[in-house]
């Protein structure tokens, strides 16, 4: 079955340090993987995808995310939290070729000064 | 940018009640969604179309319908409302899966209490 797993639920971190946020999956096919962005009573924004070349991929807001299919991760990371970047952030996959995406539960990011 | 536009961004209806949920895209895209989001839970999808007048179901169907009589449009129809019903709704839209690279665009969302 495919899944999508955000081992955390809550993250703090103080403005200015680095995050890493997690995500792994369970997918039969080549996967295809987004991160969410969704600020308190918003929609979500996309911050970034991966579908096929390098495994590094760089989004907006400073973000990037790193595909290891041996692990079948794809974390976010960012160098310096802004106090802005307080969210909570969706990891997602689906097929390439497909519409259904798959969401993990979610990591709600805390910065403080 | 694409534009989806959710008519409420809050509502509160009370138990039996029929209740509409509409979604507006102004892209022209042919695949349209709805999410239910739950703390804990992430979104999960109810039903989504793929044109006009074709829908298919998602994960959690149950208690709720769909309506997609233009392009443009996607209606979540809760049939007869119940607490349980009671959440937020994520609509998205998306071009054809041709343009496989393209990915899912939100909402705001409605957040929909159920008394």
């Amino acid at each position: 079955a495919q899944s999508v797993t955000q081992p955390d639920i809550h993250i703090t971190v103080s403005e200015g340090a680095s995050l890493e946020l997690r995500c792994n999956y369970s997918y039969g096919a080549t996967p295809y993987l987004f991160w969410y962005v969704q600020s308190p009573g918003q929609g979500l924004q996309l911050l970034l995808k991966y579908f096929s070349g390098d495994t590094l991929v760089q989004g907006i807001k400073g973000f990037e995310a790193e595909f290891k299919r041996s692990q079948s991760s794809f974390n976010l990371r960012k160098p310096s939290v802004h106090w802005s970047d307080a969210a909570e952030y969706f990891c997602a996959v689906g097929a390439l070729y497909g519409n259904k995406l798959v969401f993990g539960a979610g990591t709600i990011l805390r910065v403080k000064s | 940018d694409v534009k989806v536009t959710q008519s409420s961004r809050y509502l509160v209806k009370r138990t039996g009640e029929k209740v509409f949920l509409e979604c507006v895209q102004d892209m022209d895209h042919e695949n349209m969604f709805w999410y239910r989001q739950d703390p804990g839970l992430g979104l999960r999808l109810i039903y989504f179309s793929y044109d006009v007048k074709m829908k298919e179901k998602g994960d959690i169907p149950e208690g709720y319908s769909v309506s997609r009589e233009k392009k443009e449009r996607f209606s979540l129809i809760l049939e007869s409302a119940s607490t349980n019903q009671t959440s937020m709704y994520l609509c998205a839209s998306r071009p054809p899966v041709r343009f496989s690279n393209q990915p899912q665009h939100f909402g705001d969302g409605t957040r929909l209490s159920i008394l």
